[in-house]
């Protein structure tokens, strides 16, 4: 089955720890993006690539960073200048072009140990 | 202004009666629109897409787009207490390569 899978489910970092989020799609889609969600908020985004060996900051990239060394795959790296990383995090994928509809994974569940 | 805007709620409805959801949003030239299912602890999930002025409907779902008014709205008829989630809607941002921007999202309960 086609789809978007990130890895882990559930995740803990120490203080000072960087820690990286997988997140890998077969769709063949050449945009991804990572979204945070904090409870009762809604998506903010951090990065977005609409191709491979390119990427751009979205809202909140501070505390982030990325890679697209490949078409199918957007690791996202929580680094420890994030200061409040505890939050519901979300990779997505789509097609290019205008109407852009998002498919998203299951999601990362970071917390700070 | 906040670029897009939804009633946090929860919005309670009885099983079976129409569910209701706004959304405002501030970007005059936005041009598509998208309602997102969100189950709790879980990823959203696109439940409908509109991207012209006028009703647009799937099954139980319409969305309801006015671009002169800048609203946009889901109805869920005959409402079944699996429709209760939480709902983002979603509008394109035409001066920032058309990436989404999602409102906060508003909480709905079907109640049996």
């Amino acid at each position: 089955d086609g789809g978007i899978t990130q890895s882990p489910k559930y995740l803990f970092r120490k203080e000072g720890q960087n820690v990286t989020l997988s997140c890998e799609q077969n769709l063949n889609h050449d945009a991804m993006y990572w979204y945070r969600q904090d409870p009762g908020q809604g998506l903010r985004l951090i990065y977005y690539s609409q191709i491979v060996n390119d990427f751009q900051k979205g809202d909140i990239a501070e505390g982030y960073s990325v890679s697209r060394e490949k078409k199918e795959s957007f690791p996202l790296t929580v680094t420890s200048a994030q200061k409040n990383p505890t939050a519901f995090y979300l990779c997505a994928s789509s097609t290019q072009g205008i109407n852009e509809k998002l498919f998203f994974g299951s999601g990362t569940q970071l917390s700070v140990l | 202004q906040k670029e897009v805007e939804q009633n946090s709620g929860p919005l309670s409805v009885p099983e079976g009666a129409i569910a209701s959801l706004n959304c405002t949003y501030s970007d005059r030239v936005s041009q598509s629109f998208f309602w997102y299912r969100q189950y709790s602890g879980k990823s959203p999930e696109l439940i409908m897409s509109i991207y012209s002025n006028g009703d647009k409907e799937d099954g139980r779902f319409t969305a309801q787009l006015n671009k002169a008014s800048q609203y946009v709205s889901l109805l869920i008829r005959d409402s079944q207490p699996s429709d209760s989630a939480t709902y983002l809607c979603a509008v394109d941002r035409r001066g920032s390569n058309y990436k989404l921007t999602f409102g906060k999202g508003t909480l709905l309960t079907v109640n049996p």
